[in-house]
């Protein structure tokens, strides 16, 4: 079966680094995406890894261990606009179906 | 402006009556896609299209009916099927292409059944 796996809630302190993991099992494993989402707000695209490896965007940075079922996304530099929800999704096979974890909300605390 | 439009904002229905929800994508984006997202769970796929005039159901499609007759347009209607229709609705578009295919939202429809 599929099961994405991410912590409920955190919080973290303003100009902190924050580290949020996301585990998975699924079938047909063709990347994992990471998507942030303010409450009551459409997800925006964050990341996206195939590749075992960190990849960084700015203050953004996704890991992806494939062996492990493994992904993180790390945010430095915490803002108060970084409190939102992070969704990870894993995408199955070809057809651009993705499955998505329940997601993390972080809170940013001045 | 390139995007993605899904409208109403927000929408109220009785029970009992079927609704329609409308998304729109100018990305010129073959695939398509509608996800149901309740309070505390994740996005939820419930059908998608690779194409014009084909779709496929996804994980939750039972109560729901869509159509793609042009490559833009992608109308999800709730009907009077659905036990629980009352959710956050999001539309969402692709390329297609298999190596990339990254998923856009649009800004997605409330939908409250009374």
């Amino acid at each position: 079966g599929q099961n994405i796996d991410q912590p409920t809630e955190m919080t973290a302190t303003e100009g902190a680094i924050v580290q949020i993991n996301c585990t998975y099992q699924t079938s047909g494993f063709n990347g994992l995406f990471w998507y942030q989402q303010h409450a009551g707000e459409a997800p925006t695209f964050l990341s996206y890894n195939v590749l075992d490896g960190l990849e960084e965007k700015g203050r953004f940075s996704s890991f992806l261990s494939r062996s492990k079922g493994y992904s993180y996304l790390l945010l430095k530099e915490l803002q108060m606009k970084d409190s939102a929800s992070y969704l990870c999704a894993v995408k199955r096979g070809n057809t651009g179906k993705l499955i998505f974890g329940q997601g993390t909300t972080l809170q940013v605390k001045p | 402006d390139g995007g993605i439009t899904q409208s109403p904002k927000y929408l109220f229905r009785k029970e009992g009556q079927n609704v329609t929800l409308s998304c729109e994508q100018n990305l010129n984006h073959d695939a398509m896609y509608w996800y149901r997202q309740d309070p505390g769970q994740g996005l939820r796929l419930i059908y998608y299209s690779q194409i014009v005039n084909d779709f496929q159901k996804g994980d939750i499609a039972e109560g729901y009916s869509v159509s793609r007759e042009k490559k833009e347009s992608f109308p999800l209607t709730v009907t009077s099927a659905q036990k629980n229709p009352t959710a956050f609705y999001l539309c969402a578009s692709s390329t297609g292409r298999i190596s990339t295919d990254t998923q856009y939202f649009g800004p997605g429809t409330r939908l409250t059944v009374l």
